[in-house]
């Protein structure tokens, strides 16, 4: 089935430690996302990526960093220059990084700084 | 700047009543994309409805439907006849095509508003 996958589900880190999130899908689509979300808030993009090798900062990128080396990887790490990491992680794609596609989300990833 | 915005943090229905979840946008923009995602407990944010700003027909799909309002910047979404599985968070958002930077791709969503469906 074609769909977005996130690993994992849930993380724990202690603090100073850099983690790194997962996210892969196979859909083919060129576009892919992170976002935040913390509670009741909506949600916050950290980074994008239109194509490959390329990516650029959202709207809260400070302490976090991606990498775009496959089409259909993206991962996120978490870096120790994030003061307050502890949210819900979530990855989506989009067949373009146009204005009228849809973004699909992956399951998502908890993280909790100990 | 874009904003949308959710004004009901919680509604609590029984099941079968009909309950409408209110958006309301702001943009400065006259082509813009509007969408509703549903959030079920398990986290995964699900893609309900994509509508642009030059279609203002409502939309109806099954037990769902969206009322698009330009004149009030509103896309409210009703559920008919409701669900006990119709319990969750749903995200009204907006994307703006103009956007460039860091607004690029981005979607700006409201804070979500957290239906609970009693049986």
């Amino acid at each position: 089935d074609g769909g977005i996958t996130q690993s994992p589900k849930y993380l724990f880190r202690k603090e100073g430690q850099n983690v790194t999130l997962s996210c892969e899908q196979n859909l083919n689509h060129d576009a892919m996302y992170w976002y935040r979300q913390d509670p009741g808030q909506g949600l916050r993009l950290i980074y994008y990526s239109q194509i490959v090798n390329d990516f650029q900062k959202g709207d809260i990128a400070e302490g976090y960093s991606v990498s775009r080396e496959k089409k259909e990887s993206f991962p996120l790490t978490v870096t120790s220059a994030q003061k307050n990491p502890t949210a819900f992680y979530l990855c989506a794609s989009s067949t373009e990084p146009s204005s009228t596609d849809t973004q699909y989300f992956g399951p998502g990833t908890r993280l909790t700084v100990l | 700047a874009q904003k949308v915005t959710q004004a009901q943090t919680e509604i609590s229905v029984v099941e079968k009543e009909d309950v409408t979840l209110d958006c309301v946008y702001e943009t400065r923009d006259t082509t813009y994309y509007l969408f509703w995602y549903k959030q079920p407990p398990s986290g995964e944010l699900v893609f309900l409805i994509r509508r642009n700003s030059f279609d203002e027909q409502n939309e109806i799909s099954g037990r769902y439907s969206w009322n698009f309002q330009k004149s009030t910047s509103s896309f409210n979404f009703t559920i008919t006849a409701s669900q006990v599985v119709d319990s969750a968070v749903y995200f009204c958002a907006l994307r703006d095509p103009n956007a460039g930077g860091t607004s690029y791709g981005k979607l700006t969503f409201g804070q979500g508003t957290i239906l609970t469906v009693h049986p």
